[in-house]
């Protein structure tokens, strides 16, 4: 089983809409959770960490569920620009050479059509 | 801030030479900085970390004699390719960590080195 999996999608997503998605990970002990956003060929972006309480970052939710180990990405109000594939990012953790990395999802594609 | 940039941003060589990929922190000192690899249409697999000053530690399955990594001042880490051959084509994303500020797990990217061994 893969420490983080995501849907790849694609999501495709009319402008306006609404569009949520999910990543599970396997590491009970991880505590650090990020997003990010990768545009096609480039590098990856931060794009929201997300705290236990959950957060918002203007259009963007983020949700946490340790209990069942998986974090949620919520985009309202989609723009073109939102298309990317955005990246579930959790830290490694419960060994001793695990502090400071991270383990990446390979992504969901989002596409958003006008 | 939080810049980190990578140079060169695209690189074409011929099988058996060897190619030096530079990271730089512009804005901060990085204490702590990674090199990852990403295969089209995979996520991005860490090979190695580099902490200023000391050896590099690399993950399992990266070989260290192909893959030297260099970390010689707070603001910049090297990873020469050395030998390269068309399977190491990949594009290859250094990140970096502030451990000064903010949350001490987030790491902040280079642009990516594309790289095609022919």
């Amino acid at each position: 089983r893969k420490e983080v999996e995501q849907d790849p999608g694609p999501f495709n997503v009319p402008e306006g809409a609404t569009v949520a998605f999910n990543c599970t990970y396997s590491n009970s002990a991880s505590q650090s959770f990020f997003w990010y956003r990768q545009d096609c060929r480039k590098e990856p972006k931060l794009l929201m960490s997300v705290y236990s309480s959950g957060n918002e970052d203007g259009r963007f939710t983020a949700q946490l569920n340790r209990a069942s180990q998986y974090i949620s990405l919520l985009i309202r109000d989609s723009k073109l620009s939102d298309s990317a594939t955005y990246l579930c990012v959790v830290n490694k953790a419960g060994t001793t050479d695990s502090w400071g990395k991270l383990q990446f999802g390979a992504g969901t594609q989002v596409v958003v059509t006008p | 801030g939080a810049v980190v940039s990578q140079h060169p941003s695209w690189v074409i060589c011929k099988s058996g030479t060897s190619v030096k990929i530079e990271c730089r922190s512009l804005d901060f000192q990085a204490t702590t900085m990674f090199w990852y690899r990403q295969f089209p249409k995979q996520s991005l697999m860490l090979m190695a970390t580099s902490n200023e000053g000391s050896k590099a530690t690399y993950e399992q399955g990266v070989e260290k004699d192909k893959f030297l990594i260099n970390h010689a001042s707070l603001t910049l880490s090297t990873l020469t390719v050395t030998s390269a051959h068309p399977e190491d084509s990949s594009f290859y994303i250094c990140s970096a960590r502030d451990g000064y500020r903010g949350h001490t797990d987030t790491q902040y990217f280079g642009p990516g080195t594309r790289l095609t061994v022919l």
